[in-house]
């Protein structure tokens, strides 16, 4: 298994600009998670979803979108990039019912955006 | 709202040495303690974790100490190595989705 993967790694936007940051996980989660991750503060939940078609916003959701189609996929939309948007950004995975006595996320590598 | 509180930032530990990390949090709703260790470029991993009918857990050279009267958990870990040298987040859990709300973060320095 790949577990969670993202993409890209690297990413510089203009501001203004809009991407998709791409998050696939093939552990047949349904319960999947976007965060952001600012220096020295932590990371902080930006959407969630519990299966395909369902999704939710966390504590910090704008500026972004997210949809999930499938339950292998869970992308991150930004439109209109600003510089309070630069982050490294985490996508994270967990199954339904918990696994021997844990609860885990599983997170990916991780985006480095950076909006100039 | 800050409902995760951690403390120190930063910590320097002697090889052989005990390193201890402080979570305080506010809402009694909470129903499990995560501890996620990340190292540079990487995701963070779940380290262990607790629930809060447990008052302390032990796995290897990590324990977590747990407080619910006084809403604190701890993260000590003992024999600190060099490769212990990383961030570590503690987190609580709320909600249908068992979302987690993280502290701050802990970067953890083991002097070899």
């Amino acid at each position: 298994n790949a577990g969670v993967t993202q993409t890209p790694k690297f990413r510089i936007l203009k501001i203004g600009q809009s991407m998709t940051l791409q998050c696939a996980q093939d552990m047949n989660h349904n319960y999947m998670y976007w965060y952001r991750q600012d220096p020295g503060m932590g990371l902080k939940l930006i959407y969630y979803s519990v299966g395909a078609g369902i999704t939710d916003k966390g504590e910090v959701p704008n500026g972004y979108n997210v949809s999930r189609s499938t339950t292998e996929d869970f992308p991150l939309r930004l439109e209109l990039a600003a510089p309070s948007q630069t982050s490294v950004y985490f996508c994270a995975s967990s199954h339904e019912r918990w696994q021997g006595g844990t609860d885990t996320q599983y997170f990916g590598p991780g985006t480095r955006l950076t909006v100039l | 709202q800050q409902q995760v509180k951690q403390s120190p930032q930063s910590l320097i530990v002697q090889k052989g040495g005990i390193s201890i990390i402080n979570c305080a949090y506010e809402n009694t709703a909470f129903d499990y303690f995560p501890w996620y260790q990340q190292f540079p470029g990487k995701g963070p991993a779940l380290l262990i974790a607790i629930r809060p009918d447990v008052s302390e857990k032990k796995e290897g050279r990590f324990t977590i100490s747990f407080n619910k009267s006084a809403k604190q958990f701890s993260l000590h870990i003992m024999d600190s190595q060099p490769g212990d040298s990383a961030t570590y987040f503690c987190a609580v859990r709320s909600g249908s989705a068992r979302q987690l709300t993280f502290g701050s973060g802990t970067q953890l320095t083991v002097l070899p």
